[in-house]
């Protein structure tokens, strides 16, 4: 199975500025998937990050919001721009697993912003 | 309407309980997912299954595809199983992102096991 770090765990961040969230996982893979969880909420995809390419954004969510870095097969970060109360969520990447439908998760950014 | 519904949203058992908490779902799907997420935020994947049964030691999973809908079963629950549970199914593949990974996620059963 991979294993899949991020950076920062949680972080509590003031209205107005960035937060930039790593995703680390230790094997070369070539999608990885971020996700929003909201207070209460389900899972919400935000984007799929192939590497080489651009981001694939969902409805709702805009590059200039969340842009996503994809730099290696390892590696991506996302970054949470001109953060508001609304966008305090748990962030978490995911990974596709062996299997054609499985994925594993990280450990996911609990992000609170004041 | 959501295309995967859990119930119940939260459940409270006293430990050594039998639980099941019940997913549905209105797409097809390629394959259902069980996740377990700890109040860290954490996720772990408990099963993928497209048919049939699997259990994996205290934890079954079931799923009727003719019906749509999908088990989770916790036999002799303990209060380390409290958790959010969460159903996700793998909808057929969506050709614009060439993504059949993409999951859908119900929106969790909270359960706590007391002592």
């Amino acid at each position: 199975s991979a294993v899949i770090s991020q950076k920062p765990s949680r972080d509590i961040c003031q209205r107005g500025t960035s937060l930039t969230i790593q995703c680390q996982v230790d094997s070369q893979v070539t999608m990885m998937f971020w996700y929003r969880q909201q207070p209460g909420q389900s899972l919400t995809l935000i984007a799929t990050a192939n590497q080489g390419s651009e981001a694939t954004y969902e409805s709702g969510f805009v590059i200039d919001k969340f842009p996503i870095s994809r730099p290696n097969l390892t590696f991506s970060t996302l970054t949470v721009s001109n953060m508001s109360p609304e966008d305090s969520s748990i962030y978490l990447c995911s990974v596709p697993a062996g299997g054609p439908y499985e994925q594993y998760f990280g450990p996911g950014t609990r992000l609170t912003v004041t | 309407k959501n295309e995967v519904e859990q119930s119940p949203q939260n459940l409270t058992a006293q430990e050594g309980e039998f639980i099941t908490i019940n997913c549905s779902y209105s797409v097809g799907i390629s394959a259902l997912h069980w996740l377990q997420q700890h109040p860290g935020g954490g996720i772990v994947s408990l099963f993928m299954l497209s048919s049939g049964k699997k259990k994996h030691g205290r934890l079954i999973a079931t799923i009727n595809i003719q019906e749509k809908h999908s088990s989770l079963h916790i036999t002799a629950s303990h209060p380390r199983d409290s958790a959010v549970y969460i159903c996700a199914v793998s909808s057929l593949p969506r050709v614009e992102h060439n993504a059949g990974n993409m999951l859908t996620f119900g929106g969790g059963t909270r359960l706590m096991v007391k002592p």
